[in-house]
């Protein structure tokens, strides 16, 4: 069974521009979480998706962050416009029910310049 | 992928020894506890978890202890080997109080195995 993907691995752009995220949840996960880890701190929780729905949105930090998932299949997330800030590892989780483990992608490294 | 983080505190270990990683989670209320492998270029790989109700649950090789009194978690790996090489990370959901299966993440502890 295949894990949860991310694409792209790596994105480097510049300060004001737009980028766009994407996970695969494992095939029947209905929960999908994004997560962050900036600069080496720890990861911090983004939003919880279940099926297309949005369960919970508060690690959002503003408004340049929009997830989507529609059909309840894969996500996106896109940061318009990027900010120096926002350089970071994206991780993406899936889990089948909202109390199951969560299974991690490998993450995106966005560098913002 | 990524590569872990330059100024984690590291846990240095004779390989066959046993490693013990420490962790102090924030929320009382927290109830269910997860250990997290992260090997550099993949994502977080569950470990083991335990649930409030629990002091102690055992894996293969490995051990979880829970310290809710002081809010404290561990992780014991028995005969540690090159491969347990990697950055642990602790989390926690504190689902009763927050209504949310988020998980809050500790910094995480680098595991050094020394051949």
């Amino acid at each position: 069974e295949a894990g949860v993907t991310q694409f792209p691995s790596h994105s480097v752009i510049e300060k004001g521009q737009t980028v766009t995220l994407r996970c695969d949840p494992i095939s029947g996960h209905d929960n999908l979480y994004w997560y962050r880890r900036v600069m080496g701190k720890e990861i911090k929780f983004l939003l919880h998706f279940v099926k297309e729905s949005k369960q919970d949105e508060s690690g959002m930090p503003n408004n340049r962050f929009l997830a989507e998932r529609t059909g309840g299949t894969y996500s996106t997330l896109k940061v318009q416009p990027a900010e120096l800030e926002d350089s970071g590892v994206y991780f993406c989780a899936s889990s089948q029910a909202n109390y199951n483990e969560q299974f991690f992608g490998p993450g995106t490294r966005l560098t913002v310049l | 992928g990524e590569s872990v983080g330059l100024h984690l505190p590291t846990l240095s270990v004779q390989e066959g020894d046993n490693s013990i990683i420490n962790c102090a989670y924030s929320n009382s209320a927290s109830d269910y506890f997860i250990w997290y492998k992260q090997e550099s270029g993949k994502g977080p790989q569950f470990i083991i978890d335990i649930r409030s109700n629990m002091d102690k649950r055992q894996g293969q090789r490995v051990t979880v202890l829970l310290n809710k009194t002081v809010k404290h978690l561990s992780l014991q790996i028995a005969a540690t080997q090159p491969g347990d090489s990697a950055v642990y990370f602790c989390a926690e959901n504190p689902f009763s109080t927050s209504g949310t299966y988020k998980y809050i993440f500790g910094t995480g502890t680098r595991l050094k195995v020394l051949a």
